[in-house]
């Protein structure tokens, strides 16, 4: 089956600069890549998700690129906010199974 | 519109004990999940299925044992509870990949934080 490894486990930042969290892939058929954000005690909710035939996508502060040959998908955030503050786990399908990554604890510091 | 809803929110259960974790959703998904989540290791997948009538056993399926009698609702059993099942349980719902542009979203519940003694 496939395995998702995601890193790093903790990233603090300083508000106001930028984060990337790095996930990789085994499974060549994944094809869809989505970022979930978990805050403390509440459900996980998509931010942004990719297609494998897409390199990269952008909303607002989040971007998500994806190298498919490498089997490696980013998930960037500008101008982080301490309202970023949360776990943020990385995920990948190929059809209706989801693999996900262990988790990013950030902590964006005012 | 209710989304993904769960019961129980929280659960004590002693050793040995069962129970049953229901999740209902109101937004006419086809495919439905059962997770855990536990510190350190991301959603792990129980069960899963992609309609009614329908299971599929997913990454940690030992222990656990679903039904999907209707497409609504998707239950989670525990026969003997273990406390290595002491976790958070969530349920997620997406639409078929044939209906809708956004088909592989997942939508969760707000959990269930089962602790067995």
């Amino acid at each position: 089956g496939e395995n998702v490894e995601q890193h790093p486990s903790t990233l603090s930042v300083q508000e106001g600069d930028s984060a990337v969290i790095k996930c990789t892939y085994s499974d060549s058929a994944s094809n869809y890549f989505p970022w979930y954000k978990q805050e403390l005690g509440k459900r996980p909710q998509l931010i942004i998700d990719i297609r494998s035939n897409v390199g990269e996508k952008k909303d607002q502060r989040i971007a998500v690129t994806l190298n498919k040959t490498a089997k490696h998908f980013s998930l960037h955030i500008t101008e982080t906010q301490p309202e970023d503050s949360a776990v943020y786990f990385c995920a990948a399908t190929n059809f209706n199974k989801f693999y996900f990554g262990s988790g990013t604890k950030l902590n964006v510091k005012p | 519109n209710a989304g993904v809803t769960q019961t129980p929110k929280f659960r004590v259960l002693k050793t040995g004990q069962s129970m049953t974790l229901l999740c209902a959703q109101d937004m006419n998904h086809e495919y439905m999940y059962w997770y855990r989540q536990d510190p350190g290791m991301g959603l792990r997948l129980i069960h899963y299925s992609v309609g009614e009538g329908t299971t599929a056993k997913g990454e940690v399926p030992d222990g656990y044992n679903v039904s999907r009698l209707k497409k609504q609702n998707f239950l989670l059993g525990l026969e003997s509870a273990a406390p290595s099942q002491t976790s958070v349980y969530f349920c997620a719902s997406s639409y078929s990949p044939l209906t809708s542009k956004s088909y592989n979203e997942q939508f969760f519940g707000p959990g269930t934080r089962l602790t067995v003694l």
